[in-house]
């Protein structure tokens, strides 16, 4: 049982690339999430998901797009890299009784 | 304004001594969650402890207990006889509105750093 799993761990990006950052849970939760930590900052929910084809917007989602084909994976597409999305990145699973396991992070550098 | 406020960039304690890590939040929702994260220096963030809006006592978790002031709406951590590995980043957070997918929707603090001295 992994829990949630993050790829890639680091990647640096110039500006104007495109990448996609896996995450797949093995606890076939409905609920997923995406969320970004800028330095000395706490983190803020980019998108979310509530199933299978089903994802919403949050905070900041400019700049990125999700998508839900299965329970199991999440990812979250950056088109067009720009330096404002250098940070970390979490991905999060509701298991229920109010907890949210994260990923451990992704580390996006943008030059 | 800022939802959840904590006014503690660092803090330092004395291991074995307790230590109360302080947040405050805004809104206007009577349904409400909080929870406290610690994020070591690895990065990954762990769940500390939640505390919800009609919980009637404060929420325990061994070391960690919520101090949950509802009127003053205050929701401080206090980490009794502190251990070096206590040593992180603590990050309060809120979400508003139960059910659906704002379960998941958290709102964050800036975080304390808390650092234990051996």
């Amino acid at each position: 049982n992994a829990g949630v799993t993050q790829t890639p761990k680091f990647r640096i990006l110039k500006i104007g690339q495109s990448m996609t950052l896996q995450c797949t849970q093995d606890m076939n939760h409905n609920y997923m999430y995406w969320y970004r930590q800028d330095p000395g900052m706490g983190l803020k929910l980019i998108y979310y998901s509530v199933g299978a084809g089903i994802t919403d917007k949050g905070e900041v989602p400019n700049g990125y797009n999700v998508s839900r084909s299965t329970t199991e994976d999440f990812p979250l597409r950056l088109e067009l890299a720009a330096p404002s999305q250098t940070s970390v990145y979490f991905c999060a699973t509701n298991t229920g009784a109010n907890v949210l396991t994260f990923g451990a992070g992704s580390r996006l550098t943008v030059l | 304004a800022q939802k959840i406020t904590q006014t503690q960039p660092g803090m330092f304690v004395q291991e074995k001594e307790a230590v109360t890590l302080d947040c405050t939040y805004d809104t206007s929702d009577p349904s409400y969650g909080l929870f406290w994260y610690k994020q070591p220096s690895s990065g990954e963030m762990i769940f500390l402890i939640y505390q919800g809006s009609y919980d009637q006592q404060n929420a325990t978790e061994g070391r960690y207990s919520l101090n949950f002031q509802k009127a003053r709406k205050s929701a401080n951590l206090v980490i009794s006889a502190s251990q070096l590995g206590d040593s992180a980043m603590y990050f309060c957070a809120m979400r508003e509105g139960r059910g659906g997918g704002s379960q998941g929707n958290l709102i964050f603090g800036k975080g304390t750093k808390l650092s234990v001295k051996p």
